[in-house]
């Protein structure tokens, strides 16, 4: 069974960047795009973007300028960093391989 | 950005009722149309894949339909552990979006 856990700080301060590393278990990251997707406390979902296990990626173009994701096939890792955060980034940020496995989700604050 | 509208925004029924969520796409998707009930703490869970693939281990009292623009999940016996948030999401283009979510609570 394929599992995810998100991890990375709680607490970013604002124009800082935010970093997450989604790690997979149970399965291999090799051959599956992989997800991020995020949630701001009370609302719906916002979808960030994908990377494929090869670094191909898409991103959400409202996000674009600020974000990279990257794939660790070594640790069967992949990561997001989103750069210039404001407050209007907090949020739960979860990682996925979609649309069948979601990591448990891990919420970020951006505050001073 | 293909905008994904949600109706009703929130719901309340009861136990045994049948329960009906509508979704419609700003264009065209075909059926790249996906269903999740999401519940508090929650990451999301797939229950309809394509419109109205019923996910492995979903109970049948979910269904999915439609194609194009017009997408609904019907729930055709509430059970105390269906009360979520639902949230429809197209895969039809990029970026992938959500609806704004379908909250159903206990009458």
């Amino acid at each position: 069974q394929v599992q995810l856990q998100e991890s990375g700080p709680g607490l970013v301060k604002p124009s800082e960047t935010l970093s997450l590393t989604c790690t997979v278990s149970g399965g291999s990251i090799s051959g599956y795009y992989w997800s991020w997707i995020r949630q701001p406390p009370g609302k719906g979902l916002e979808w960030i973007g994908y990377i494929y296990y090869s670094g191909s990626t898409n991103y959400n173009p409202s996000l674009r300028s600020r974000v990279t994701m990257s794939v660790d096939m070594s640790e069967n890792q992949f990561s997001l960093k989103l750069t210039s955060v404001t407050a209007a980034d907090t949020a739960v940020y979860y990682c996925a391989r979609e649309p069948r496995y979601w990591g448990q989700g891990t919420l970020v604050t951006v505050s001073s | 950005d293909i905008q994904m509208t949600q109706s009703p925004s929130s719901l309340s029924a009861s136990v045994g009722d049948r329960v009906t969520i509508t979704c419609r796409a700003s264009e065209s998707i075909n059926n790249y149309l996906k269903w999740y009930h999401q519940k508090p703490g929650k990451a999301p869970e797939l229950l309809i894949y394509s419109a109205s693939s019923l996910e492995d281990g979903v109970p049948s009292r979910f269904s999915g339909s439609g194609s194009g623009t017009d997408f609904t999940l019907t729930i055709s016996s509430l059970q105390p552990e269906d009360f979520a948030t639902y949230y429809c999401q197209q895969s039809f283009s990029f970026p992938y979006t959500f609806g704004q979510g379908t909250k159903l609570d206990i009458k």
